[in-house]
């Protein structure tokens, strides 16, 4: 079965980078794009962008621009998000997602914690 | 971007009652718009893409309906297995946007 697997939570100082990792399993890993979404109680639901997996062509939120970074490992089926220039304003829990219909599949959403 | 106004924000509703929530959208999104459940503390599911076609897996109670530019989810009897919160979503434009979300609770 299909199964996106996300690494674990962070915590992290502000200014600091992390880089979150989604391992796809259970599929050809280029058959879908892999887009990320940002969960605050907050703000609720935010798209961040999304990653080509075979191409490696990339589309960001302009709201994070700067702030996220996403790459991909065709070798390990794994999409990475890293997150820079930490603040308070970034914690969150952070999903990646995918699918032939709409984000049909779902990580299990990585927290990432920002605290001095 | 476009904007997804969802409402209500909460809903207190008993078991087999019929549940409507619904989303509008700022501009066309034609049929770009899915609705998602989240329980707390996991990862929310796809259960209508495309403004009306049911996810796989999804029991048949829930539909999804458009009339212009406002999208409705509806669950017909509402079971105990459906309390969570639910968002809408639209991929017409980029980028893509979220509705506030609707937290379904049991009366």
């Amino acid at each position: 079965q299909v199964q996106l697997q996300q690494s674990g939570a962070e915590l992290a100082k502000p200014g600091s980078s992390v880089k979150i990792s989604c391992k796809a399993s259970g599929y050809t890993f280029t058959s879908y794009d892999i887009s990320w979404i940002k969960q605050t109680t907050g703000q609720g639901l935010e798209y961040i962008g999304y990653i080509n997996t075979g191409s490696g062509g990339t589309y960001y939120n302009e709201k994070f621009k700067g702030k996220a970074t996403l790459t991909v490992d065709k070798s390990s089926s794994t999409a990475f998000m890293q997150l820079s220039s930490l603040t308070p304003e970034d914690t969150a829990v952070y999903y990646c997602g995918g699918g032939p219909n709409w984000f049909a599949y779902w990580g299990q959403g990585t927290l990432v914690t920002v605290s001095s | 971007d476009i904007q997804m106004t969802q409402s209500p924000a909460s809903l207190s509703a008993s078991l087999e009652e019929i549940v409507t929530i619904t989303c509008q959208a700022s501009q066309d999104i034609g049929n770009w718009l899915a609705w998602y459940q989240q329980k707390p503390g996991k990862s929310p599911q796809l259960l209508i893409y495309d403004a009306t076609s049911l996810a796989d897996g999804v029991p048949s109670r829930f539909s999804g309906s458009r009339s212009g530019t406002q999208y409705s989810l509806k669950i017909s009897r509402l079971q105990v297995e459906d309390i969570g919160s639910y968002y809408c979503q639209q991929a017409h434009s980029n980028p893509d946007t979220f509705g506030a979300g609707t937290k379904l609770e049991l009366k």
